[in-house]
């Protein structure tokens, strides 16, 4: 089905360890973007990308890189991970091209990282 | 700079009873789009409507209803006579169009007791 796939669901790291959260869409949408999610906060923009080759930073980007070599993916690095990147993370894909009528966000079902 | 606040933190209602979710953005560009979504327990996003800048229609769903006022800057969103399914978390959210940031409000926890 059509849509944006994030992997893994969740994942426990140990602070210091680095990893990559995937997000992948096939619904060729050139924005994509990448949230967090932590109680009493809502969800905060992480880093955004309005097409491939093409990254900037949204409102709480530090720890956190990304890079955009695909319209299709969108990962998401955390090199030394700490226990403030304890989050829910969400990856979301934005239709642009398919005119106003049919613009909205799809959002990915979501990434549950513990840091210890 | 774009801003969605939801004054609202935590909503607990009987069910059958009617429920008011607001909603109050800020944003200098005279094009953009609001949203709401609804986060149950399951953890994912449920879109639930968008609405343009150009369009002040109220909007009527079955049970859900909302209501834009460009006047107040409010969005606010009614569920009529509630049900158990409805507990959630619901945000609002804001864009000001296609690659341009989505921006959310904090959520408002809704509880419907039985």
């Amino acid at each position: 089905n059509a849509g944006v796939t994030q992997t893994p669901k969740f994942q426990v790291l140990k602070t210091g360890q680095s990893m990559t959260l995937q997000c992948a869409q096939d619904m060729n949408h050139e924005y994509m973007s990448w949230y967090r999610q932590d109680p009493g906060m809502g969800l905060r923009l992480i880093h955004y990308s309005v097409g491939a080759g093409i990254t900037d930073q949204g409102e709480v980007p530090n720890g956190y890189n990304v890079s955009r070599s695909t319209t299709e993916d969108f990962p998401l690095r955390l090199l030394s991970a700490a226990p403030s990147q304890t989050s829910v993370y969400f990856c979301a894909s934005s239709n642009t091209g398919g005119g106003l009528a049919n613009y909205g966000y799809t959002f990915g079902s979501g990434t549950r990282l513990t840091v210890v | 700079a774009q801003k969605v606040t939801q004054a609202q933190t935590e909503i607990s209602v009987v069910e059958k009873e009617d429920v008011t979710l607001d909603c109050v953005y800020e944003t200098r560009d005279t094009t953009y789009y609001l949203f709401w979504y609804k986060q149950p327990p399951s953890g994912e996003l449920v879109f639930l409507i968008r609405r343009n800048s150009f369009d002040e229609q109220n909007e009527i769903s079955g049970r859900y209803s909302w209501n834009f006022q460009k006047s107040t800057s409010s969005f606010n969103f009614t569920i009529t006579a509630s049900q158990v399914v409805d507990s959630a978390v619901y945000f609002c959210a804001l864009s000001t169009g296609a690659n341009s940031k989505l921006t959310f409000g904090k959520g408002i926890t809704l509880s419907v007791r039985p």
